[in-house]
């Protein structure tokens, strides 16, 4: 069975402009929670889908946003990028809404704001 | 509030055992994670224990949990250079009625040969 896969891997966007990334989760898996991880302040969550709802938020600001399709996959926005949105972003996919147990990140998109 | 802890670094020999500890604040979590992370890449979820457990083994892998201290402990048995990494331990907080974790800080291990 794949594993959990985010696109793209790399990305560079300068400030002021605004990125996609996506994800999809293992197969069968309905829920995707998206975490930002940077040296200063660990990893943090942003956001919580289930069945195409968002479930939870986490302490960010409104310019990132996220979505989930009828087939799990999920994708953030984030929008007038500042230099302080370089970070990497991590995606978590679990089987159910709540009470999942195992949760499987995938690699990683790496962005960088210049 | 929200706070998992752990110390930033531990160094160990080869062959030796490695024991990375880790204090959570939410008594209500349901499942308590470790995750293995290594330059440039994402989060392998190495184990988790569900909170009505005192313990889990897997293979070299032990996972303590004293509900009462709140209090998470993973032990790696025979250590090897390969286990060189960052290990985070999360918490699944609010009972369970969400996926969201709360990470640590990492703990750094070095394995020297």
């Amino acid at each position: 069975k794949a594993g959990v896969t985010q696109t793209p891997r790399y990305l560079i966007k300068t400030r002021g402009q605004q990125v996609t990334l996506s994800c999809s989760p293992i197969s069968g898996h309905r829920s995707v929670s998206w975490y930002q991880q940077t040296p200063g302040q660990g990893l943090q969550f942003l956001f919580e889908y289930f069945s195409e709802t968002q479930r939870n938020k986490g302490n960010f600001p409104g310019r990132f946003s996220g979505r989930q399709f009828s087939n799990s996959r999920s994708e953030m926005n984030v929008s007038t990028l500042e230099l302080g949105d370089s970070a990497l972003y991590l995606c978590a996919s679990s089987l159910r809404g709540q009470g999942s147990g195992e949760q499987y990140f995938g690699p990683g998109t790496r962005l960088t704001v210049t | 509030g929200e706070d998992v802890e752990q110390s930033l670094f531990l160094s160990v020999r080869e062959g030796d055992s490695s024991v990375i500890n880790c204090t959570y604040t939410d008594s209500s979590s349901t499942y308590l994670y470790w995750y293995k992370q290594e330059p440039g890449a994402g989060l392998q979820l190495l184990t988790y224990i569900f909170s009505n457990m005192d313990m889990k083994q897997d293979q070299r892998l032990t996972v303590l949990l004293n509900k009462k201290d709140k209090h998470l402990s993973l032990r790696i048995a025979d250590t090897q250079t390969g286990d060189s990494a960052i290990y985070f331990c999360a918490e699944s907080p609010y009972g369970g009625a969400t996926n969201k974790l709360i990470f640590g800080t990492g703990t750094l291990l070095a394995v020297q040969p």
